[in-house]
């Protein structure tokens, strides 16, 4: 079975330009979650889908980003226009359920730079 | 101030022997507690998962034990291998949104 995938895996723009990162999870899950790792920080959680409508999308930053997921399989994450302080790893994870005890599975990430 | 608070932040041990790495939460209200280890260039992978009346839980050289009554966890990885190096997440589930507060992790070097 193959796992998540993220594309690219890794990313250098300038501010003020616009990026996209693609996910892919697990097929069959229907859970899909974006979460962001900046520097000398912990991971935190950015949003989470439900096949393709928005559960809970309380920690995305601001209203530069952007996720969709539409049909329910892959996602996207369009950061516009990009900031300095936006630069980090983004992971993308997956699960079959989203009970409390649920499993998620991690993708490898996107390294973000933006200078 | 996070929620998840692991110790030491990092550590390089010799190659065969053990070490523990620690995880303090106040995340309330509290559904389970998971260790997941990070290689390089790689995503978190879940080592285990232990609910409230869960003390210990071991898979493989991992153990990992909570005492959610001090709100204490902690990783103990018996005889390492090189290939234990890695940074290890602590990572606490919300009870009621199933979020997940991760800590900052703890990274080992594992020396030969």
């Amino acid at each position: 079975e193959a796992g998540v995938t993220q594309f690219p895996s890794h990313s250098v723009i300038e501010k003020g330009q616009t990026v996209t990162l693609r996910c892919d999870p697990i097929s069959g899950h229907d859970n899909l979650y974006w979460y962001r790792r900046v520097m000398g920080k912990e991971i935190k959680f950015l949003l989470h889908f439900v096949k393709e409508s928005k559960q809970d999308e309380s920690g995305m930053p601001n209203n530069r980003f952007l996720a969709e997921r539409t049909g329910g399989t892959y996602s996207t994450l369009k950061v516009q226009p990009a900031e300095l302080e936006d630069s980090g790893v983004y992971f993308c994870a997956s699960s079959r359920l989203a009970g409390a005890y649920n499993e998620q599975f991690f993708g490898p990430g996107t390294r973000l730079t933006v200078l | 101030k996070n929620q998840v608070e692991q110790s030491p932040q990092s550590l390089i041990i010799l190659e065969g022997k053990n070490c523990t790495l620690q995880c303090n939460y106040t995340v309330s209200p509290f559904s389970n507690l998971r260790w997941y280890k990070q290689d390089t260039g790689r995503g978190p992978v879940s080592l285990t998962i232990m609910t409230f009346s869960e003390n210990t839980k071991s898979n493989g050289r991992y153990t990992a034990t909570l005492d959610a009554d001090t709100k204490q966890s902690s990783l103990h990885i018996t005889a390492s291998q090189l290939s234990d190096s890695a940074s290890y997440i602590c990572v606490v589930s919300i009870r009621g949104n199933n979020r997940l507060a991760f800590g900052k992790g703890n990274q080992v070097v594992v020396i030969p």
